[in-house]
């Protein structure tokens, strides 16, 4: 099974930090996403890869930017934390080709708190 | 664009009994369809998902959902829910024409009562 790992469960920052939250997979599937998870609103897409160094905006990519040096790993980067940027964030995977070969597999999710 | 709908923020029901969310979609076509599920403070299990052919599909869990076309909907069903049940369940819509980036409905919480 595909496995995605997020480093860290749970963060707590100070406004104005830069933020750093990992996704690693382990199946070498080329397409990564960040997704972030607020009540009431579902999960939104902050950004995706689709390879290596390529990057593309999601539905809200405002004040953030992501990272994909090697394929395995996919980084979401908060420049400057704000308070509203507390969120549950989740990583996710996706293996290509049709019908049940396709799907998505998420990581377990980085609470984040901006103090 | 696509997008989704599960009217119900909140469903509570008896253990044993059975269970519907309901899940609207807004797409042109036929798109992937998707429910997962979510524990509290873990990321999202996929249930089941539809990309063509028998319209009612079978997951994990003993969850069922019916695709009907004619009413852009998805539906989740169990004949009869246990209490490890509880969860916030996600319904969630990939277009062939938006490279079958998924969109999330808002989810809906199931609380179960003994």
């Amino acid at each position: 099974d595909v496995k995605v790992t997020q480093s860290s469960r749970y963060l707590v920052k100070r406004t104005g930090e830069k933020v750093f939250l990992e996704c690693v997979q382990d199946m070498d599937h080329e397409n990564m996403f960040w997704y972030r998870q607020d009540p009431g609103l579902g999960l939104r897409l902050i950004y995706f890869s689709y390879d290596v160094k390529m990057k593309e905006k999601g539905d809200i990519p405002e004040g953030y930017s992501v990272s994909r040096e090697k394929k395995e790993r996919f980084s979401l980067i908060l420049e400057s934390a704000s308070t509203n940027q507390t969120s549950m964030y989740l990583c996710a995977s996706r293996s290509e080709g049709t019908g049940h070969n396709f799907g998505y597999t998420f990581g377990s999710g980085t609470r984040l708190t901006v103090v | 664009a696509q997008s989704v709908t599960q009217p119900d923020i909140h469903i509570t029901v008896s253990e044993g009994a059975s269970l519907e969310l309901r899940c609207n979609y807004s797409y042109g076509a036929t798109p992937y369809l998707f429910w997962y599920v979510q524990s509290p403070g873990q990321g999202l299990q996929l249930l089941l998902k539809y990309f063509s052919g028998d319209t009612l599909v079978q997951g994990i869990k003993g969850f069922e959902a019916e695709f009907k076309r004619s009413q852009s909907s998805f539906n989740l069903r169990k004949p009869s829910v246990h209490w490890s049940d509880a969860a916030e369940y996600f319904c969630a819509v990939g277009a062939p024409a938006n490279d079958y980036k998924l969109s999330f409905g808002a989810g809906t919480t199931v609380t179960v009562r003994a």
